[in-house]
């Protein structure tokens, strides 16, 4: 059972570039969501799905957009990449809303560096 | 700012040693996640605390939920270095799915 799956793992961005995060998963969950890590900063919702065709803004959704043509993939456009979006990204589901009785399984993972 | 505050932010302890992690807000919720996060790995889920005063004990590790439901704390008895990693205490919309989490306390157990 792969879970979620983020691709690629490590990019390398110029200024003004602009690229997409892949995320798939294969346990047929609802609620997907993105998440930028930054030292010190835990993790900040960038934009998030409650299902196919919805998706909602998270805390930090500047420069960033999504959207949820399936219930499997929930890819993350970045439209001109700045050095400000170098970050560690993670795409997340869950069955049921999370925090009350769902739980979020995370992918593993994209390490984003733009120069 | 902040809508949860984790403290403190960074812990180093020996092996053998206790220690307690605060996770602190103004605002109530009905529940509270912990999640746990090694490197290179994204966060995985320990426990959920839905009632005010509740106590979940995962072997060594005891979690609490405020009795007001606006805190929560997180113990470790004898702390192993396989405890070593990133704490982070999240909170969620029941209707949207959308979590929240604090900025996390990230503990190194020295063997």
């Amino acid at each position: 059972n792969a879970g979620v799956t983020q691709t690629p793992k490590f990019q390398v961005l110029k200024t003004g570039q602009s690229m997409t995060l892949q995320c798939a998963q294969d346990m047929n969950h609802e609620y997907m969501s993105w998440y930028r890590q930054d030292p010190g900063m835990g993790l900040r919702l960038i934009h998030y799905s409650v299902g196919a065709g919805i998706t909602d803004q998270g805390e930090v959704p500047n420069g960033y957009n999504v959207s949820r043509s399936t219930t499997e993939d929930f890819p993350l456009r970045l439209l001109s990449a700045a050095p400000s979006q170098t970050s560690v990204y993670f795409c997340a589901s869950s069955y049921s809303p999370a925090g009350n009785t769902g739980e979020l399984f995370f992918g593993e993972g994209s390490r984003l560096t733009v120069l | 700012t902040q809508l949860l505050e984790q403290s403190p932010q960074f812990l180093s302890i020996q092996e053998g040693e206790n220690l307690t992690v605060y996770c602190n807000s103004s605002s109530v919720f009905s529940s509270l996640q912990w999640y746990r996060q090694e490197p290179g790995e994204g966060p995985v889920l320990l426990v959920t605390v839905v009632t005010g005063g509740e106590v979940k004990k995962l072997k060594r590790l005891t979690f609490q939920f405020g009795d007001a439901r606006k805190d929560s704390s997180l113990h470790i008895t004898a702390a192993q270095p396989g405890d070593t990693g990133l704490y982070l205490c999240a909170v969620g919309s029941s209707n949207t799915g959308k979590l929240i989490f604090g900025q996390g306390t990230t503990l190194q157990v020295k063997p």
